[in-house]
């Protein structure tokens, strides 16, 4: 079975500092990963994916993650926090066969000025 | 932006009515699904769509029921409303299964049962 773990439900961060959400998989087949971002009443964005291509994957507004095999990691970070980053992230995980999606419980990400 | 669209947006009703909430896409996309999302549990499938006529269930699909008749439209009904379903819901569509699909949402609907 696949679950995903986000530790921190809240994080807070100076503007222009790094931010690192973090997001540990347990899956017994190698997984796909997606960090989505949830803007106050909208639904989720995707901001980048893990295809297996390259370990560290760019996304959308300057975010990037790395995905750690042996630490079996997800994380996502960006060097220098802006305001507009405010908003909920969720890690997801599936399997290449698998039809469903397991979505973390989300970490609220706040940034102070 | 993926043509996702949720209605109602909002809905307020009272223990024991039933409801439907709609879910619309113009991207012919094959899958389909609806989620609820709680303070704490994230996001939790309800049920999810490889068709039309064809669904299965998710993780809390207890009370609630599904239907596609039509590529385009996935209604989700609670048959007699519960304060426990009391939620934010999504839709979301997915091109494929297999691989590396993402999935797209739409905007969510607000429901409390009172």
């Amino acid at each position: 079975a696949q679950s995903v773990t986000q530790l921190g439900s809240h994080v807070s961060v100076s503007e222009g500092a790094l931010v690192l959400l973090r997001c540990n998989y347990s899956s017994s087949v190698p997984p796909y990963l997606f960090w989505y971002v949830q803007y106050p009443n909208q639904g989720l964005q995707l901001l980048l994916k893990y295809t297996s291509a390259a370990t560290l994957v760019k996304g959308i507004n300057g975010f990037e993650a790395e995905f750690k095999k042996s630490e079996t990691s997800f994380h996502l970070t960006k060097p220098s926090a802006h305001m507009s980053d405010a908003a909920e992230y969720f890690c997801a995980v599936k399997i290449d066969t698998g039809n469903q999606f397991y979505f973390g419980t989300g970490t609220s990400l706040t940034v102070i000025p | 932006d993926a043509g996702i669209t949720q209605s109602p947006r909002h809905k307020v009703t009272e223990t024991g009515t039933p409801v439907t909430l709609r879910c619309h896409q113009t991207e012919n996309h094959r899958y389909m699904y609806w989620y609820r999302q709680d303070p704490g549990h994230g996001l939790r499938l309800i049920h999810y769509s490889y068709g039309v006529k064809d669904t299965d269930k998710g993780e809390v699909s207890d009370g609630y029921s599904v239907s596609r008749s039509k590529t385009e439209d996935f209604l989700l009904t609670l048959e007699s409303a519960t304060s426990s379903q009391t939620s934010v819901y999504f839709c979301a569509i997915s091109e494929g299964i297999a691989g590396i699909y993402e999935q797209y949402f739409g905007p969510g609907t607000r429901l409390t049962v009172t």
